[in-house]
């Protein structure tokens, strides 16, 4: 099955500077990656997704960008602020025998410095 | 409002017993899940269903059990076969065969 690996676990960054999470994927067979993002407490939700036949989507401060060769994909987060703190999560679809799941990261608990 | 809700928010489990989360959707959603949650092991798939009266095993299925009657309806049980079920449970659901998904507010069980 997929196997999905997230680095930092843990990343502080002070207010206003950038942001890099990044996953990297087992199967190549592999067609969406989404991005979802949780506060304490709180449910996942999805900030942003890319699909295999895309390099790069960018919705505001938060960017996304997919290298397929290499089986990884990034989120990026400029200009960051103190409510961009949370765990944010990303995620690969696995296909197999007409299934369809999402395998997930272990999470990035991300936290913006005032 | 379209969604999909969870209850209880919080659940409280005796040794040995048996416990049933409630997961319903009105989002129209053919796909459900169930993840478990623990501190710094991010999304566990336990179980999951395409399509009524269908469900498949996840990577931790043991000790838990579904049932898929109703589109709507994914209720999860924890068995107590379960000899670690203190968790925080979450619910999506999600279009078949794509997309992303939607997440239930979750419920947090504890053994008591």
């Amino acid at each position: 099955g997929e196997n999905v690996e997230q680095h930092p676990s843990t990343l502080s960054v002070q207010e206003g500077d950038s942001a890099v999470i990044k996953c990297t994927y087992s199967d190549s067979a592999s067609n969406y990656f989404p991005w979802y993002k949780q506060e304490l407490g709180k449910r996942p939700q999805l900030i942003i997704d890319i699909r295999s036949n895309v390099g790069e989507k960018k919705d505001q401060r938060i960017a996304v960008t997919l290298n397929k060769t290499a089986k990884h994909f990034s989120l990026h987060i400029t200009e960051t602020q103190p409510e961009d703190s949370a765990v944010y999560f990303c995620a690969a679809s696995y296909s197999g025998a007409g299934s369809y799941q999402l395998t997930f990261g272990k999470g990035t608990k991300l936290s913006v410095i005032p | 409002d379209g969604g999909i809700t969870q209850s209880p928010k919080y659940l409280f489990r005796k040794e040995g017993q048996n416990v049933t989360l409630s997961c319903e959707q009105n989002l129209n959603h053919d796909a459900m899940y169930w993840y478990r949650q623990d501190p710094g092991q991010g999304l566990r798939l336990i179980y999951y269903s395409q399509i009524v009266n269908d469900f498949q095993k996840g990577d931790i299925a043991e000790g838990y059990s579904v049932s898929r009657e109703k589109k709507e309806s994914f209720p999860l049980t924890v068995t107590s076969a379960q000899k670690n079920p203190t968790a925080f449970y979450l619910c999506a659901s999600s279009i078949k065969g794509a997309g992303g998904y939607t997440f239930g507010s979750g419920t947090r069980l504890t053994v008591v």
